[in-house]
């Protein structure tokens, strides 16, 4: 069973800064999809951004860009000049990339809780 | 507006009474999927289906039933509700060819 590991609870990062959101994951699969969703007050999940495994090149959305690593299973997120609607819970999560029944889940990590400071 | 519909967004139930969460697509999505949410839990797989008649157990299925009649209604039912499903519910949706999957907007469940 593949599992994701999201080892920050919290972080925090200042309006306009840099911040990486950690996610390990481990799979014995070769193939497979990786996201980053952000949950805010509100509820609602907002895909941020996807990374297919069989893709060399890093995903990349506007501020957001994730770093894969696919040997070390690691998958972080880069948030650029962050602003104050950032502030949310963030999922990594996991999909395997074969078709079919029980392989169309996601599996997620607990959450990375992100303050914006003004 | 396509999308995932879920109802109703809160509900407060008594331990014992039972309950069903709706939730609608439009998007003729085969795969279904129920997920309860939980603080420093991420989201857990409670049951999934993968077209009308076809459903199976997730990681934490104890408690809840699903049936699929339709392709676009997957209701999740609570039988005899207890303290430990209060929750927030997320139902989510795609299809085969489809890495993206589409999020009802939740439903926060407090059972006293």
């Amino acid at each position: 069973a593949q599992t994701v590991t999201q080892s920050q609870p919290e972080m925090s990062v200042q309006e306009a800064e840099t911040v990486t959101l950690s996610c390990t994951y481990d799979t014995s699969e070769s193939d497979y999809y990786l996201f980053w969703y952000k949950q805010p007050p509100s509820r609602q999940m907002i895909l941020v951004i996807r990374q297919e495994a069989y893709k060399q090149q890093n995903a990349t959305e506007n501020r957001f860009s994730v770093n894969f690593q696919k040997a070390a299973k690691s998958f972080s997120l880069k948030i650029s000049d962050s602003q104050l609607g950032d502030a949310a819970m963030y999922f990594c999560a996991y999909r395997s990339a074969m078709g079919g029944g029980s392989n169309y889940k996601l599996t997620f990590g607990k959450g990375t809780l992100l303050t914006v400071n003004p | 507006n396509a999308g995932v519909t879920q109802t109703p967004k809160f509900q407060v139930l008594k331990t014992g009474q039972s309950m069903t969460l709706q939730c609608a697509q439009d998007m003729n999505h085969e795969y279904m999927s129920w997920y309860r949410q939980d603080p420093g839990m991420g989201l857990r797989l409670i049951h999934y289906s993968v077209g009308a008649g076809i459903t199976d157990q997730g990681e934490v299925p104890n408690g809840y039933n699903v049936s699929r009649s339709t392709t676009e209604d997957f209701p999740l039912r609570l039988l005899s509700a207890a303290p430990s499903q209060t929750s927030v519910y997320f139902c989510a949706s795609t299809e085969a060819g489809e890495t993206g999957y589409t999020f009802g907007s939740g439903t926060r469940l407090t059972v006293v």
